[in-house]
């Protein structure tokens, strides 16, 4: 069975500096992989995903992550925080299949605080 | 577009009652599914469905009943509502069922209170 693992649950930064966001998958092969942010109050938004071809993916807000096979892990970064960042977190696995339908495995969450 | 609407966004129910979530999308898409939010637990998959009349269950489907009759709306019915059914309700639609590496549109929640 697949698994996610957020091995941080709060995070704090400040306004400014670099973020790094932990995300450990466990599957059999290669899955397609997703970070979500969620503001408060809100529904969950997509940062960016990867399921081929360049292992350092660009998304939305600035972020990037890098999909590293040998630690089955994929990262989320941003080079410069800002205040607006300040959300929740989700890295997200789903299976390489068709016909199986979208069956994401989420983590249990990273809580992004941004110190002024 | 709306995208994914659901209804209502507050809702407290007492042990026993039953109720049904809402969720429509107006982007043609043929994957629906519903995920409950707990603290300290992501999300996890209650149901889906890869089109119209095909409905499945997904991780923690036990108290959940779904059906989907249209391509639009995948309503999810308690009938017997629980504490422990106390959530936040999330409702994501994507295009292509067959293929999980299309993204999910997430609605906004529903928040629901069992006393």
């Amino acid at each position: 069975a697949q698994s996610v693992t957020q091995p941080d649950i709060h995070i704090t930064v400040s306004e400014g500096a670099s973020l790094e966001l932990r995300c450990n998958y466990s599957y059999g092969a290669t899955p397609y992989l997703f970070w979500y942010v969620q503001s408060p109050g809100q529904g969950l938004q997509l940062l960016l995903k990867y399921f081929s071809g360049d292992t350092l993916v660009q998304g939305i807000k600035g972020f990037e992550a890098e999909f590293k096979r040998s630690q089955s892990s994929f990262n989320l970064r941003k080079p410069s925080v800002h205040w607006s960042d300040a959300a929740e977190y989700f890295c997200a696995v789903g299976p390489i299949l068709t016909g199986g339908g979208n069956k994401l495995t989420f983590g249990t969450g990273t809580q992004l605080k941004v110190e002024l | 577009n709306a995208g994914v609407t659901q209804t209502p966004k507050f809702q407290v129910l007492k042990t026993g009652q039953s109720m049904t979530l809402q969720c429509a999308q107006d982007m043609n898409h043929e994957y629906m599914s519903w995920y409950r939010q707990d603290p300290g637990m992501g999300l996890r998959l209650i149901h889906y469905s890869v089109g119209a009349g095909i409905t499945d269950q997904g991780e923690v489907p036990n108290g959940y009943n779904v059906s989907r009759s249209t391509t639009e709306d995948f309503p999810l019915r308690l009938e017997l509502a629980a504490p422990s059914q106390t959530s936040v309700y999330f409702c994501a639609s994507s295009y292509s069922g067959g293929d999980s590496h299309q993204p999910q549109h997430f609605g906004d929640g529903t928040r629901l209170s069992i006393l």
